[in-house]
Parts: structure tokens; sequence; C-alpha cells
């Protein structure tokens, strides 16, 4: 099946300070998505990107669809405590498959 | 108003049981999914229904049977559990087949003892 590599695995930072992470694929991707999860929660949606070198942001989150169509990144500026969790990207391989892949997470823990 | 609902929330029981999870979505989406979520917090899809059909049936055991009475809800029956079964199952919902954000329930924890 696809791989996803999402990088990093985790990262632990000061509140205040931004955020950058990312996802490669082997293969060309039609759609990327970015999903954050908290304890005790499922994943929710963030960002969705459709198009190869869309640049879309979320309040303090941002994110792109990379121009090769095998890789994405989000970043969050100036984060704070509750940015805690798991983030997942996500994506669609072209060819129409209907079976997601999704990265293994980066896990975001924030100092106040 | 909750849009993906999963029952129960927590379910312990003992090796060699059969127990049901239950979803349901009320968002209009025709298609539905299941996953599981080891420990190491990596999502695996199991099964995808698309108006009650099956869509995707990835390598699971056949211990796992889902059921879709209807569009808008996806049950999971496991039977005979295993001490490798223990992980937070969830289900989730999307409008079509392609590459459509999913709607993520929040998890039924599954403990075998």
């Amino acid at each position: 099946g696809q791989q996803l590599n999402q990088s990093p695995q985790s990262m632990f930072i000061q509140e205040g300070e931004d955020v950058s992470m990312n996802c490669t694929s082997s293969s060309i991707f039609n759609t990327w998505l970015w999903y954050k999860q908290e304890p005790g929660e499922g994943p929710v949606l963030l960002i969705a990107l459709y198009k190869a070198g869309e640049l879309t942001s979320n309040g303090r989150l941002t994110a792109q669809f990379g121009i090769t169509r095998k890789d994405s990144f989000l970043n969050i500026s100036a984060s704070i405590p509750s940015d805690v969790g798991i983030y997942f990207c996500a994506g669609h391989a072209s060819g129409g498959s209907y079976i997601p892949t999704f990265g293994r997470g980066t896990s975001l823990i924030v100092h106040p | 108003d909750t849009a993906v609902s999963q029952t129960p929330k927590y379910l312990v029981t003992q090796m060699g049981n059969d127990k049901s999870i239950k979803c349901e979505q009320n968002l209009g989406h025709d298609t539905m999914y299941w996953y599981k979520q080891d420990s190491k917090k990596f999502l695996k899809i199991m099964f995808s229904y698309n108006n009650k059909e099956l869509i995707i049936n990835e390598t699971v055991p056949n211990r796992f049977s889902p059921k879709s009475p209807d569009k808008a809800h996806l049950n999971l029956h496991i039977n005979s559990l295993e001490l490798g079964d223990s992980a937070v199952y969830f289900c989730a919902s999307s409008t079509g087949t392609g590459s459509q954000p999913q709607h993520f329930g929040d998890g039924t924890r599954l403990s075998i003892l």
C-alpha cells in the first residue's frame, strides 16, 4: 500500500514558538488532509488541500500542497498550550483510490 | 448534535468473548469507515461502506464483521476476542468515496483481559 512518512515524530516546544511538520509520499497524491487528535477524542480535520501548490490557512495554522504532489507541510505560528495533541497528515493517492493513507502522526507538547 | 457517535466509549472484556460496537452519523454522509488505532497511535483502516455496500475490506481477521443496516449506521461485531484486539476503534464518515475529509467519532477503547 501507500506509505506516508511524517516528521518529526514528536516535538517539545515553548509557548509562543512556531512549529513546522511535514509529510512525504512515495507516490503522487490528489488530496492532502491535516487532522488534530486530542486525548480521548477522534481526529478532527484542520485543513484540506486539493491542488498542487495550494496554500491554505486556518487561524494560526497554514498548510501547503507540495508542487510535486508528493509532500505537504503544516505550520503552526505562535503556539499556545491548547495546540497540544497529535497531528496527522492523510491523503488520497492518484488513481481514484478509496483508501485514505494516514501518516504516523506528530505528537506536539507545548510548555507554558 | 453529535455528528458521529459511537457506543460504548469503553469496553472491557475477557479473551474469547464476542462484543459489538455501534456507530451512527447524522451528517447525511453515504460512506462510513472503521479504523483501529494501536498503542503507537497508528490509524489503520479496517472497513468502509458506501450506501450500505462494502467497498473496502483491508486485511482484517474474519472474526471482525461489519454490518450496515442503513447508510447512517455501521456496526462492528468481533468474535472470539484476542489480547491483540486491544486498541481504540474509531468510526468515521464522509461524503462520497473520493478524496473527501472524514468526520471521526470519539472512539471506543477496547481492553481485553
